[in-house]
């Protein structure tokens, strides 16, 4: 079973620009999560999909960041315009029942 | 002992040893734990799960002990192996809550010697 795919791996922009990551969750995993990881931390939760609808996005800074899962499957999440303080890997995770897998993360840096 | 900001808690053991990681939980409501292994430049890896009605559920080469009357978890490896080598997260969760989503804890950096 394929994991959790996530691109790209590394991004690197210069403030003010924009920027997406893309996901796709193990298939038949209707429960998918975009997770923020700073250096030295543990992942703290964007936002969370029930197949397409966002259940929770309270976390989710809405002046610059925007998600969507338009068919329940795959996932973008989008940050316009970056700011230096969002360097940062970002995590995608899907579930099944309890347990969340993570993909491998994007790494991104603002300049 | 913790640490604060971007130092994570090291521990350091030789090749062969037992391994303990502590967490401390914060909410006396969670009833699913799970411990992730995270290697540098990779995500979280599910390691192992246990549910509140238990206090102890071994894998392979794992134990995951839960202590829920001073909301502790320990996550135990036997013949620790250069391979373990990363840093174990702790988790939290509430089943059955209109969120299901996970607190992480801070980390601990396990470092093998050989």
């Amino acid at each position: 079973e394929a994991g959790v795919v996530q691109s790209p791996r590394y991004k690197i922009i210069e403030k003010k620009q924009p920027v997406a990551f893309w996901c796709n969750p193990i298939s038949g995993h209707n429960t998918l999560y975009w997770y923020r990881q700073n250096l030295g931390q543990g992942p703290e939760l964007l936002i969370r999909y029930e197949n397409e609808e966002a259940v929770d996005d309270s976390q989710l800074p809405k002046d610059r960041f925007s998600a969507e899962r338009l068919k329940g499957v795959d996932s973008t999440l989008k940050i316009q315009p970056a700011e230096l303080g969002d360097s940062a890997v970002y995590l995608c995770a899907s579930k099944k029942r309890e347990t969340q897998y993570f993909g491998p993360g994007t790494r991104l840096l603002v300049l | 002992g913790e640490s604060v900001g971007l130092h994570l808690p090291t521990l350091s053991v030789q090749e062969g040893d037992n391994s303990i990681i502590n967490c401390a939980y914060s909410n006396s409501a969670s009833d699913y734990f799970i411990w992730y292994k995270q290697e540098s430049g990779k995500g979280p890896q599910f390691i192992i799960d246990i549910r509140s009605n238990m206090d102890k559920r071994q894998g392979q080469r794992v134990t995951v002990l839960l202590n829920k009357t001073v909301k502790h978890l320990s996550l135990q490896i036997a013949a620790t192996q250069p391979g373990d080598s990363a840093v174990y997260f702790c988790a939290e969760n509430i089943l059955g809550g209109s969120q299901g989503n996970l607190i992480f804890g801070k980390g601990t950096k396990l470092s093998v010697k050989p």
